[in-house]
């Protein structure tokens, strides 16, 4: 089975930066993904890691290293609207093609 | 592009009584769906794969007699709650993604309420 980990809850003020870890326990390990949903909401896609290093879009980067099982979310210049729920998720090859399995899930909380 | 909707956002029903929700890719054609149940401050948990045209693979735990899951098109899958109980009510989402893609495009989510 597949197994990932996420700090439950992280508090940041706006303009910060915070990084949000996230460590898995897997076979058919393919990739990273970040995603970003809002109370309720759908997730939105925010970024995706196949390689180990670095991935930037916009404000917000992801890290991956697989040697670890270890990828973060590095979000800066925080605002308001960043506050909500992240999930990591790993894609597995399986014998129908991809599926995703999400973590426990961060709930950001930013402050003024 | 890739937009996916869902309907009905929200459904209200009696114990025993069965609910459909539909899922459509509007403007893509999606190989694969897939339908997650969220639970309050929880996680994605997925249900099932659906590919079209062939049977849903369903994951381990979930009963395939209750969650009854139809890919009839390439823009189209259900699932059908049947029977359904207050321990059913939860958040339904699916995502779907074209072939080959590693992206799941999710849809807005269904909230089902069972009294």
């Amino acid at each position: 089975g597949q197994s990932l980990e996420q700090p439950s809850e992280v508090t940041a003020v706006e303009g910060a930066i915070v990084q949000i870890n996230c460590t898995y326990q897997t076979s058919g390990f393919y990739g990273l993904s970040w995603y970003q949903q809002h109370d309720g909401g759908a997730p939105t896609f925010l970024s995706y890691n196949a390689l180990d290093g670095l991935e930037e879009t916009g404000r917000f980067s992801s890290f991956l290293s697989r040697s670890d099982s270890y990828g973060y979310l590095l979000l800066q210049e925080l605002q308001m609207k960043d506050s909500a729920s992240y999930f990591c998720a790993v894609s597995v090859v399986t014998g129908g093609g991809n599926k995703l399995t999400f973590g426990t899930g961060t709930q950001l909380k930013v402050e003024l | 592009g890739a937009v996916v909707s869902q309907h009905p956002s929200r459904v209200i029903c009696k114990s025993g009584t069965s609910v459909k929700i539909e899922c459509r890719s509007l403007d893509f054609q999606a190989t694969t769906m897939f339908w997650y149940r969220q639970f309050p401050k929880k996680s994605l948990m997925l249900m099932a794969t659906s590919n079209e045209g062939s049977k849903a693979t369903y994951e381990q735990g979930v009963e395939k007699d209750k969650f009854l899951i139809n890919h009839a098109s390439l823009t189209l899958s259900t699932l059908t709650v049947t029977s359904a109980h207050p321990e059913d009510s939860s958040f339904y989402i699916c995502s779907a993604r074209r072939d080959k893609d590693y992206e799941q495009y999710f849809g807005p989510g269904t909230r089902l309420t069972v009294t």
